[in-house]
């Protein structure tokens, strides 16, 4: 079954440090998306990706975050100056238009 | 603009049924989901509705009723391992997911 493969499962890094999310969503679906969730909080939107360009994205995703899909199959989010408060579970999704949004299993990010 | 309410918390019994109810307004939809979330790890998909009506699967089921703008999931002969939250989530004209809080499901034996 085609699933959502996100690397690394989980980062350590230092504050103020730039980190990259990894992510390669199913191969025949057209919108991605990353959410994050933080401990014990509701799951949160930052962005969704189509076409090759931004097609939404939330308060919290601001000029620190970006997305990049490099080759065709790979879907990453850079945080550029990592912070305290962007410790969380980094989920991407993928979705085929009409059937949800499926998961990846998450990269549990710690910043130090 | 959208919004999505479903209770913080329930508790029941192993072996009983349970249903979680999604209350939502929004001005576009493309469908309404079920998901399951295990602490610590991804969602996963449970069921999608987007005709009125209930869809069965297994022990789950969920239903939808568009014009009261509500949902329910339906969990039968609960197990433990069903202890878990279960996220409502809208699906928007633009294809975009609108994320209930979440329901923490508590299942005692």
């Amino acid at each position: 079954e085609p699933e959502v493969t996100q690397t690394p499962s989980h980062q350590v890094t230092q504050m103020g440090q730039e980190v990259i999310l990894r992510c390669v969503p199913i191969s025949n679906h057209l919108y991605f998306y990353w959410y994050r969730q933080i401990l014990g909080q509701k799951v949160e939107f930052l962005v969704s990706f189509y076409n090759n360009e931004i097609s939404e994205k939330s308060e919290i995703f601001d000029d620190q975050f970006s997305v990049e899909r490099p080759d065709g199959s790979n879907f990453t989010l850079k945080i550029r100056s990592t912070k305290l408060e962007d410790s969380a579970m980094y989920f991407c999704a993928s979705s085929g238009q009409l059937w949800g949004a499926f998961f990846g299993q998450g990269t549990r990010l710690t910043v130090v | 603009g959208q919004n999505i309410d479903q209770p913080t918390e329930m508790t029941a019994t192993e072996g009983a049924i349970v249903q979680i109810n999604c209350t939502y307004q929004t001005s576009g939809f493309n469908g309404l989901f079920w998901y399951q979330q295990h602490a610590g790890e991804a969602p996963t998909f449970l069921s999608y509705n987007v005709l009125d009506g209930l869809e069965e699967k297994g022990r789950f089921s969920s239903f939808l009723s568009r014009s009261k703008g509500y949902s329910y999931l339906l969990l039968k002969e609960l197990q433990m391992k069903d202890s878990a939250s279960y996220l409502c989530a809208l699906m928007d004209s633009n294809y975009q997911l609108i994320w209930g809080a979440g329901t923490k499901l508590i299942i005692k034996p």
